[in-house]
């Protein structure tokens, strides 16, 4: 059964300091992976989405992911962020017959 | 548009009552999903539509029905209400021919507690 590993519970990070966000997916075939941000009170919003091709995928928002086939990853990237980016952010994986499948989520905090 | 639209925003249930979570979508969308969110959990399919007049079981459906009798509107109901089901639930929409490869967009969220 398809899986998805999110190591990181909560990160602190600095206004204006970079940001990598940890994913390893669990998937027999070529997986369609998602980034979703859920910002408090609100409901899910797509950053952006993989399914072949590039494997740096660009996003809403200036974040950006690359999958790593060989790591089984797809970690998810900022180079400067912003107070507004403090959301909690999941990634799922999808693909042929199964249903999408969400992380446990990684909630990140800003500080000034 | 307003997307994905859910009543109400928060309800507090006493166990054993009944309750009908509203779901509408006004992009047309053909797929509709029922979602719940509990703390450090993900997100869990309860119950899923690929159009009017279809749906199908989730990962966790017990103790919860839908049906999707328009295009725009998929309900779910809660008949008995136990503590188990205190949670934030999310109602979802996607348009290609697909559960697991397409976009889908959620509403806003219902986060409902019994008691």
């Amino acid at each position: 059964a398809q899986s998805v590993t999110q190591p990181d519970i909560h990160i602190t990070v600095s206004e204006g300091a970079s940001l990598e966000l940890r994913c390893n997916y669990s998937y027999g075939a070529t997986p369609y992976l998602f980034w979703y941000v859920q910002s408090p009170g609100q409901g899910l919003q797509l950053l952006l989405k993989y399914f072949s091709g590039d494997t740096l995928v660009q996003g809403i928002k200036g974040f950006e992911a690359e999958f790593k086939r060989s790591q089984s990853s797809f970690n998810l990237r900022k180079p400067s962020v912003h107070w507004s980016d403090a959301a909690e952010y999941f990634c799922a994986v999808g693909g042929g017959n199964e249903k999408l499948t969400f992380g446990t989520g990684t909630r990140l905090t800003i500080i000034p | 548009n307003a997307g994905v639209t859910q009543t109400p925003k928060f309800r507090i249930l006493k166990i054993g009552q009944s309750m009908t979570l509203q779901c509408t979508q006004d992009m047309n969308h053909n797929y509709m999903y029922w979602y719940r969110q509990d703390p450090g959990m993900g997100l869990k399919l309860i119950y899923y539509s690929v159009g009017a007049g279809i749906t199908d079981k989730g990962e966790v459906p017990n103790g919860y029905n839908v049906s999707r009798s328009t295009t725009e509107d998929f309900p779910l109901r809660l008949e008995l209400a136990a503590p188990s089901q205190t949670s934030v639930y999310f109602c979802a929409s996607s348009t290609l021919a697909s559960t697991s490869t397409d976009t889908q967009y959620f509403g806003p969220g219902t986060r409902l507690t019994v008691l």
